[in-house]
């Protein structure tokens, strides 16, 4: 059975400060797939990015970045600067190569304060 | 404009009165899945569909139906509604099981 960890529930950190929201995950597949989702306070969900289990490289996507590590089961997610409209709730999730399932962690709510 | 599209986007029931929610993409995409949302347990996954008439248990799938009978078309069917049932429901579309999600704009049920 696959399983995510978000084990942080809730950071609050001041603008312009760097956070990392960290994603534990368990499965006994060896090819899986990895994704971050945002979820503003507006309720939409928004992708942010995807990763397979192949490909342990770091992403960078202009203050966003994702560390993935094999060795760890982890794929934790940095805001460098943050700002106000990165408060949210962010989900990590994890399908495993037999299409279909999906399980999402129980999201990290972070407010970033002005 | 890409969309999945649900309806209702607020509903208040009462027990056992059998409701549908409806979720639409325009997308082509194989692949669509509904979830519910409850707080702090994250987005649980109810059924999925890999394509028409390919339907799949997640892991909250008691007290749910589902069909499939196009490839735009996912509807969830509460056959007789309880309050655990009170929460926000999500449907999502991929071009493949493994993909990205697209999203709905949620469905938010309260069952008196």
């Amino acid at each position: 059975a696959q399983k995510v960890t978000q084990a942080q529930t809730e950071i609050s950190v001041v603008e312009k400060e760097d956070v990392t929201l960290d994603c534990v995950y368990e499965t006994r597949d060896t090819t899986y797939y990895l994704f971050w989702y945002k979820q503003p306070p507006s309720g939409e969900l928004v992708f942010l990015i995807r990763r397979n289990s192949f490909d342990e490289q770091n992403e960078i996507s202009g203050r966003y970045s994702w560390n993935f590590q094999k060795s760890t089961s982890s794929f934790n997610f940095t805001i460098t600067a943050s700002q106000v409209v990165d408060s949210a709730v962010y989900f990590c999730a994890l399908s495993e190569s037999r299409a279909g399932k999906s399980t999402f962690g129980d999201g990290t709510t972070l407010t970033v304060k002005p | 404009e890409a969309q999945v599209t649900q309806n209702p986007r607020y509903l208040i029931t009462v027990t056992g009165k059998k409701l549908t929610v409806t979720c639409s993409q325009n997308m082509n995409h194989e692949y669509m899945s509904w979830y519910r949302q409850d707080p702090g347990l994250g987005l649980r996954q109810i059924y999925y569909s890999m394509n028409v008439e390919v339907t799949d248990k997640g892991d909250v799938p008691e007290g749910y139906k589902v069909s499939r009978k196009e490839k735009r078309n996912f509807p969830l069917i509460l056959e007789s509604p309880s309050p655990n049932q009170t929460s926000l429901y999500f449907c999502a579309s991929s071009p493949g099981g493994t993909g990205e999600l697209f999203f709905g704009e949620g469905s938010r049920l309260t069952v008196l």
